[in-house]
């Protein structure tokens, strides 16, 4: 079975530019999470999906940041206009629905952002 | 508020011996789910382990094995036999019941560092 894919592996793009990370889910899992890394913040979520639809926003740093998920196959977090401080390693997870028991969550390999 | 404590922010054992790494969390759900995840330098997040709550008996995969205490809200992960390839961070992870409000969020330990020394 294929895991979780996202793309690409690595961007490096200047300041001010615009970035779309894209991810695919596990096929048959209805829930999506977008995470972000640094050595600073540790592991962070910025957003997660169930069904399609944004449940959690809270982690979304700023307005900067938007993420979609038009499809159960595919999700895009996109950053406009994006800045250093953005960089990091991004991270899309995707899990099955807990109502049929433990679901853990399945990472992706990440998206390791540089922001010049 | 959930929240998952990880005391020891780095580790080191010796290649063939026996390692713990402790986890402790704070809620107030009677069940609920528990995990490990290691993310080696290659930056993959993999699953090791999951717990439920409501089981009494310790999940073991392996050479992994947890020692999960339910009263004292602690969820410690024993490395058997360790090997050079379990090197990497390691991070204890809790999740609501999913009869709970935004159930399927994951509240995460800061992590623990282990390396394991040939």
């Amino acid at each position: 079975d294929a895991g979780v894919i996202q793309s690409p592996r690595h961007e490096v793009t200047e300041m001010g530019q615009e970035v779309t990370l894209r991810c695919k889910p596990i096929s048959g899992h209805n829930s999506l999470f977008w995470y972000r890394q640094t050595m600073m913040r540790g592991l962070e979520l910025l957003i997660y999906f169930n069904n399609n639809v944004p449940i959690d926003d809270s982690g979304m740093p700023e307005d900067r940041f938007s993420a979609k998920m038009p499809n159960a196959s595919f999700s895009t977090l996109k950053i406009q206009p994006s800045e250093p401080r953005d960089s990091a390693v991004y991270f899309c997870a995707s899990s099955g629905d807990p109502s049929r028991g433990n679901q853990p969550q399945h990472f992706g390999d990440g998206t390791r952002l540089s922001i010049l | 508020a959930q929240t998952v404590t990880q005391s020891q922010p780095e580790m080191s054992v010796q290649e063939a011996e026996t390692v713990t790494l402790s986890c402790t969390y704070d809620t107030s759900e009677n069940n609920y789910y528990l995990f490990w995840y290691k993310q080696p330098p290659s930056r993959q997040m993999i699953l090791v382990i999951r717990q439920e709550a409501y089981k009494q008996q310790n999940a073991t995969e392996n050479r992994f094995s947890v020692n999960f205490q339910k009263a004292a809200k602690s969820f410690s992960l024993k490395i058997s036999d360790s090997q050079l390839g379990d090197t990497a961070m390691y991070f204890c992870a809790f999740m609501k019941p999913h009869n709970a409000g935004n159930n399927r969020k994951l509240i995460w330990g800061l992590g623990t560092s282990l390396a394991v020394n040939p």
